[in-house]
């Protein structure tokens, strides 16, 4: 079957302007979270959905970044006045059940973020 | 919160060798450990994973080994072939939140 998909796969953006990324979890997959990755660094938690939920945003680094999953499916990352500090790779990840261990986590490819 | 360390951060081998890569972690209450194998443009892909109830646990070439007294485990792959060359991250998640803790990742580089 399908597996995580992420659009778009590359975005430049300039300083200043707000982008979005989209996820779109595996089928009936209940818990959604969002990862950033620095180049040659591990994934860093940001934000995690349990379907419409948002339960844990404790890993966005400011307010300038928010997400949404208003249906309990795709969710959205937006980051609003981007500055080049941003630029990394955004991971997806879904999970069929609730976090706690025997919820394997499946990740998307990432969108690759570049600001200028 | 969870620290996560993992050490080599570079490791090179010859087709046919072994491979170790090791993880500690600071959260007692940690109980799950997977490990992902990431390539280059791709996401991180599971290979094997680990919970604090075992001591080990194998899948052909690959090995995984936890030691909760010394809050470390470890990966391990035999009989290493070119196509196992990537960046692989060990994780820790401490079931009292929703998160994964990762390394910083080891590049495994299996020259033929």
């Amino acid at each position: 079957g399908a597996g995580v998909s992420q659009s778009p796969r590359y975005k430049v953006a300039k300083r200043g302007q707000d982008v979005a990324l989209r996820c779109d979890p595996i089928s009936g997959h209940v818990s959604l979270f969002w990862y950033q990755q620095a180049l040659g660094q591990g994934p860093e938690f940001l934000t995690y959905f349990q379907n419409e939920a948002q339960l844990d945003k404790s890993g966005l680094p400011s307010d300038r970044f928010f997400a949404e999953r208003p249906e309990g499916s795709v969710s959205t990352l937006k980051i609003q006045r981007t500055q080049q500090e941003d630029s990394a790779v955004y991971l997806c990840a879904s999970s069929l059940r609730t976090s706690v261990p025997g919820g394997t986590q499946y990740f998307g490819p990432g969108t690759r973020l570049l600001v200028l | 919160g969870e620290n996560v360390e993992q050490h080599p951060s570079t490791l090179s081998v010859q087709e046919g060798d072994s491979a170790v890569i090791k993880c500690t972690y600071s959260d007692s209450a940690s109980n799950y450990f997977p490990w992902y194998k990431q390539e280059l443009g791709k996401g991180p892909q599971l290979i094997i994973d680990i919970r604090s109830n075992v001591g080990e646990k194998k899948d052909q070439r690959i090995a995984v080994t936890l030691n909760k007294t010394a809050k470390h485990f470890s990966l391990h792959i035999t009989e290493t072939q070119p196509e196992d060359s990537a960046v692989y991250f060990c994780a820790a998640l401490n079931s009292g939140y929703s998160t994964l803790t990762f390394g910083k990742g080891t590049m495994l580089l299996v020259s033929p």
